[in-house]
């Protein structure tokens, strides 16, 4: 079974901090995103990156950076925490690029920017 | 500009109640549906993925089938455990781009 883990289940920061989500996958899959899901909008793409280094921005991008300087971590970073930016973030995985390719998610981190 | 729309927002049925979730879908060039299922304070879980329209999927008391237009997640003699919320998504065109639902929170009661 494919294993996405989160490093954190929940996060406490304050407006203006720099915080760092980590996500772990052990598939040695191509494909890594991050997501942030909100009541009443559903799940919405932040970042993907389909290779080391080699990232692109998804719907959502304003505020966030991400990293992938190996294969089975991807970070996201929100480099200036805001209010706005509470809310559920989940790391997710696929083998290759391509529609017969399903994401697998970690449990998610729940963040909270007071 | 790709829409997924899912309905009901919430369903509510007792135990042994058959039903459908719908996902409606206006989307340019849809080249797979997945569905997947989330319980509370969890990452959504990968179901099924249909590629053309009349396919069927079937899991457990769980088959989904497509249309040109849309997908249905029929739920036969659900249980309590089967509560969760139901998301389905559309694969477009490019090599990641997944456009979500917002999901339909089925309650099973015993």
């Amino acid at each position: 079974d494919v294993k996405v883990t989160q490093s954190s289940r929940y996060l406490v920061k304050r407006t203006g901090e720099k915080v760092f989500l980590e996500c772990v996958q052990d598939m040695d899959h191509e494909n890594m995103f991050w997501y942030r899901q909100d009541p009443g909008l559903g799940l919405r793409l932040i970042y993907f990156s389909y290779d080391v280094k080699m990232k692109e921005k998804g719907d959502i991008p304003e505020g966030y950076s991400v990293s992938r300087e190996k294969k089975e971590r991807f970070s996201l970073i929100l480099e200036s925490a805001s209010t706005n930016q509470t809310s559920m973030y989940l790391c997710a995985s696929s083998r290759w690029t391509g529609v017969g390719s399903p994401l697998h998610f970690g449990n998610g981190t729940r963040l909270t920017v007071t | 500009e790709d829409q997924v729309t899912q309905s009901p927002e919430a369903l509510r049925l007792q135990e042994g109640e058959s039903s459908s979730l719908n996902c409606s879908y206006t989307v340019s060039g849809l080249r797979g549906l997945f569905w997947y299922r989330q319980d509370p304070g969890k990452g959504p879980e990968f179901l099924f993925t249909l590629y053309s329209a009349g396919e069927e999927k079937e899991k457990e008391r769980l088959k989904a089938t497509l249309t040109k237009k849309e997908s249905f997640l029929h739920i036969t003699a659900p249980k309590p455990e089967d509560s969760a919320t139901y998301l389905c998504a559309a694969f477009v065109g490019s090599n990641y781009k997944l456009t979500f639902g917002k999901g339909t929170l089925l309650t099973v009661n015993p």
